[in-house]
């Protein structure tokens, strides 16, 4: 266990579903991040939060929408979703972003999507 | 149709060789480097990172080498054990705020 965990594991929706994607970090961190693992393509950063502030977004499309309402919770909320945005949506957070020793990204273990 | 995934080379090792994973990175300018390990259904696990300020770092049965002259990073696993199996993520840090660009993987197979 890494500290990160993730909700749900498992989630198929349709596209004209809303959803919502849930991480929780119970190490204190200060920044989390959001990525998507796809089979075509190699893991890619969609957002960063540092401090509850949004301070990167990997030019993902607007039906992503993330949250972080505090420094421990992260959620990614999904609508009108296509079916090639199907993948494993990981976090991640970090101690801070670039200071020596505390800028370690530890994952969750994912939801796998689905989009029908 | 079948969908066409990432082609990932497979390092097959007999149990108790050693491993060497190699990554080749992109940008001269990257200041950090790091290995991930994932395993089927998990996500990735931190395994060993290292500054572009250092050439090599160890950690239990784990070395990781960087060679900045031509951008090349390098995992060296110790006495590879059947646990070792997974895919293996090279990452550098590259510019805005600690934003990792992820490699491909390899897939590392351990056979008895």
């Amino acid at each position: 266990e890494t500290g990160v965990t993730q909700t749900p594991r498992h989630l198929v929706m349709g596209m004209t579903n809303k959803k919502s994607l849930k991480c929780e970090q119970h190490l204190g961190h200060n920044a989390m991040y959001w990525y998507k693992q796809s089979a075509k393509k190699p893991l890619e950063l969609m957002f960063v939060y540092s401090l509850e502030e949004r301070v990167e977004n990997n030019s993902v499309p607007s039906r992503f929408s993330p949250e972080c309402p505090n420094s421990s919770h992260l959620f990614l909320h999904l609508h009108t979703l296509q079916p090639e945005d199907s993948a494993l949506y990981l976090c991640a957070s970090s101690l801070g972003l670039v200071h020596q020793g505390a800028d370690t990204q530890y994952f969750g273990p994912g939801t796998r999507l689905t989009v029908l | 149709g079948e969908s066409v995934g990432l082609h990932l080379p497979t390092l097959s090792v007999q149990e108790g060789d050693n491993s060497i994973i190699n990554c080749a990175y992109s940008n001269s300018a990257s200041d950090y480097f790091i290995w991930y390990k994932q395993e089927s259904g998990k996500g990735p696990q931190f395994i060993i990172d290292i500054r572009s300020n250092m050439d090599k770092r160890q950690g239990q049965r784990v070395t990781v080498l960087l060679n900045k002259t031509v951008k090349h990073l390098s995992l060296q696993i110790a006495a590879t054990q059947p646990g070792d199996s997974a895919v293996y993520f090279c990452a550098e840090r590259s510019g805005g705020y600690n934003k990792l660009i992820f490699g491909a993987g390899t897939r590392l197979a351990v056979h008895p």
